[in-house]
């Protein structure tokens, strides 16, 4: 149990286009998800904390403008780059904590983001 | 100061071998304790999760807690080259859930 995907595993884009990433718990509920970005050879950097039903909670220095999160259901978060450029490519992972659980959190498998 | 600090390694030693990972941290406050092994280019795969001080065991892995000095630790037994992967430390306070990580370790296991 407790498995977490994510759609697509790698999407390549052009400079100012949107991408929309998709986060789902696939055998548990998620009241919370979470989005992480990583760059190569450095961990993980919290970007912002998804609750289902409410907006989400950035951290500090991420643009909410920029990176729009929606949780609109126990199973499915989405994250959507707009106006993407060079410097938002990445490696961007999901997270979900199950619902009545402590701190356990599930990861998805990552989606790669390159934008030319 | 970061809050959770972690040597990145890399660490390379032959199968078989007793492997020791830590962390420190600087919060006195984080009660939750987690290590994560992510494989490259895929997302952390949770393996410990203990709560507080103490010691947990789950076959090959050992996961110990001393909040004391602020020092967790994890090992590995018989290590094998599957076990070949960046070994993420991740700390909570409470059940806010949002998760403080090191900066991972990475572990080379050499036949």
């Amino acid at each position: 149990g407790a498995v977490v995907s994510q759609h697509p595993s790698r999407v390549i884009c052009k400079s100012g286009t949107s991408v929309k990433i998709e986060c789902r718990s696939l055998d548990f509920q998620a009241t919370t998800m979470f989005w992480y970005r990583q760059f190569p050879k450095q961990s993980l950097m919290l970007m912002a904390t998804s609750n289902e039903g409410s907006k989400a909670t950035y951290e500090q220095g991420v643009e909410k403008d920029k990176f729009l999160i929606n949780h609109a259901s126990l199973t499915l978060s989405t994250l959507t780059v707009t106006s993407a450029h060079p410097e938002d490519s990445s490696f961007y992972i999901c997270s979900a904590k199950r619902t009545g659980s402590y701190n356990e959190q599930f990861f998805g498998p990552g989606t790669r983001l390159t934008v030319l | 100061q970061k809050e959770v600090e972690q040597d990145p390694g890399p660490l390379s030693v032959p199968e078989g071998a007793i492997v020791s990972l830590n962390c420190t941290y600087s919060n006195s406050a984080f009660q939750y304790f987690m290590w994560y092994r992510q494989y490259s280019r895929k997302g952390p795969e949770l393996l410990m999760y203990t709560y507080s001080s103490g010691n947990k065991e789950d076959g090959r892995f050992t996961a110990q807690v001393d909040k004391s000095s602020k020092y967790i630790s994890l090992f590995i037994r018989d290590s094998q080259p599957s076990d070949s992967a960046t070994y993420l430390c991740a700390t909570s306070w409470g059940t806010a859930s949002k998760l403080t990580f090191g900066t991972g370790t990475r572990l080379q296991v050499t036949l």
